[in-house]
This record gives structure tokens, C-alpha cells and sequence, in this order.
């Protein structure tokens, strides 16, 4: 089935210990993205990726890393989670660009105390 | 970023009736409108899309337009069906970047 798997689904942690958010696709999509949903906010782009080992910053990169070494995997990193970064998070796929609809994985609630 | 707004935030109407969703923006490089349901607890899910170079595209009850000149694209349900009910988000894409609406709320009401 094609899909895009995000894990944790939920996760709660405390100020300053690092995390990672795993995503990975199955359809040999170019282009990965990272999404944090607030209400009221809509959906807004945190990291984007066109293909391998390249990754650009969206409109809310502060406090966010990520990585693309396989063209499967866009990992989100949050070296020193903050309480501003409680959110919920989405990461995408589309096949080639951001002229394509997206895919979404599940979403991760993340609570920073 | 690129500005995209989305009215209304929230919309109620009778099963059987119509809803129509808008969402305006700045940038005329933008070529590609797609349109999102989210409902409650889960993902966002693409319904419908639209390129810069078609006015109207249907699906089944759903349509969306697109004004290139006036920069506005709509999304239209038709007969709308408790069902129906969800969060609705527009999209486009500036350059490398995709950004969506802030979301519309319907509710479909029996």
C-alpha cells in the first residue's frame, strides 16, 4: 500500500531533551515536507526536501532540523524542543515537486512540558 | 511567505444545499490549486487540484474555479451530505514552497 509512515503518533517530552520525528514513503516521491498544524494557523511548512541531500527551510524553520540521505527518509530533528513547539506535526510526499498533491503520514502530537 | 487567505473560517449549511469555499493570493507564478478535507482526528487528504492553464475542474459534487486574472480559486460541493462535514484547506505552491489556506470548518447539518 502506498503510504507515508510517521512515528511516534504522539509524544510528550520535556524542555531541552532531543527528539527525532521518523517519516518515510514508499513511492519513490522526490519531494518530502514537514507541516505543524495550529489552530487557527492552518498548515504551515517547517523543512521541505526536493530529492536527496537536499533540503531547504520553509516558513517556520527556527528550532527544527532535518536530513534527506535516502530519498525514503526525511527525518525531523528537534536538538532542544521548546513548549512553543507543542504542536501537531505532519510530514508529506509528493512525486516531484510542489506542483503535486501531497500525501500525508498520520500526524505526531508533540507536547514539549 | 506567500499570503493566502481563505474564507470562510466557518461555514454551516443544510444537507442538500451548496458550499462555496474561497481562497485568494498574491503571487502569479503560482500554478497549481489543490483542495484538502481534514477530517476530525485524521490527516489532510487531497480531493481536488487544478492547474494555471484550466478555468474549471468537477469531480462527481465537487468543483473548484480558478481566476487566474483576480488571483481567487473556489472549491464548490454540491448536495452536501452530513458527511461532508470537515476542515477544508486550500493550497498552492510559490516557487519550491507549498502553502495552504488557514482552513475552513463546514458542517453539514441532517
Amino acid at each position: 500500500e502506498a503510504q507515508v509512515t510517521q512515528n511516534p503518533r504522539y509524544l510528550i517530552t520535556v524542555t531541552g531533551k532531543k527528539l527525532t520525528v521518523t517519516c518515510s514513503q514508499n513511492m519513490n516521491h522526490e519531494y518530502m515536507s514537514w507541516y505543524r498544524q495550529d489552530p487557527g494557523l492552518g498548515l504551515r511548512q517547517i523543512y521541505y526536501s526536493m530529492n536527496v541531500e537536499v533540503t531547504d527551510k520553509g516558513d517556520v524553520p527556527e528550532g527544527y532540523k532535518v536530513s534527506r540521505k535516502e530519498k525514503r527518509n526525511f527525518p525531523l530533528i528537534l536538538e532542544s524542543p521548546s513548549p512553543n513547539q507543542t504542536s501537531l506535526y505532519f510530514c508529506a510526499s509528493s512525486l516531484a515537486g510542489s506542483n503535486y498533491g501531497y500525501t500525508f503520514g498520520s500526524g505526531t502530537r508533540l507536547t514539549v512540558v | 511567505g506567500e499570503n493566502v487567505e481563505q474564507h470562510p473560517s466557518t461555514l454551516s449549511v443544510q444537507e442538500g444545499d451548496s458550499a462555496v469555499i474561497k481562497c485568494t493570493y498574491s503571487d502569479s507564478a503560482s500554478n497549481y490549486f489543490p483542495w484538502y478535507k481534514q477530517e476530525l482526528g485524521k490527516r489532510p487528504q487531497l480531493i481536488i487540484d487544478i492547474r494555471s492553464n484550466v478555468g474549471e475542474k468537477k469531480d462527481q459534487r465537487i468543483a473548484v474555479t480558478l481566476n487566474k486574472t483576480a488571483k481567487h480559486f473556489s472549491l464548490h460541493i454540491t448536495e452536501t451530505q452530513p458527511e461532508d462535514s470537515a476542515v477544508y484547506f486550500c493550497g498552492l505552491n510559490t516557487g519550491n514552497q507549498f502553502y495552504f489556506g488557514t482552513g475552513t470548518s463546514l458542517t453539514v447539518i441532517p
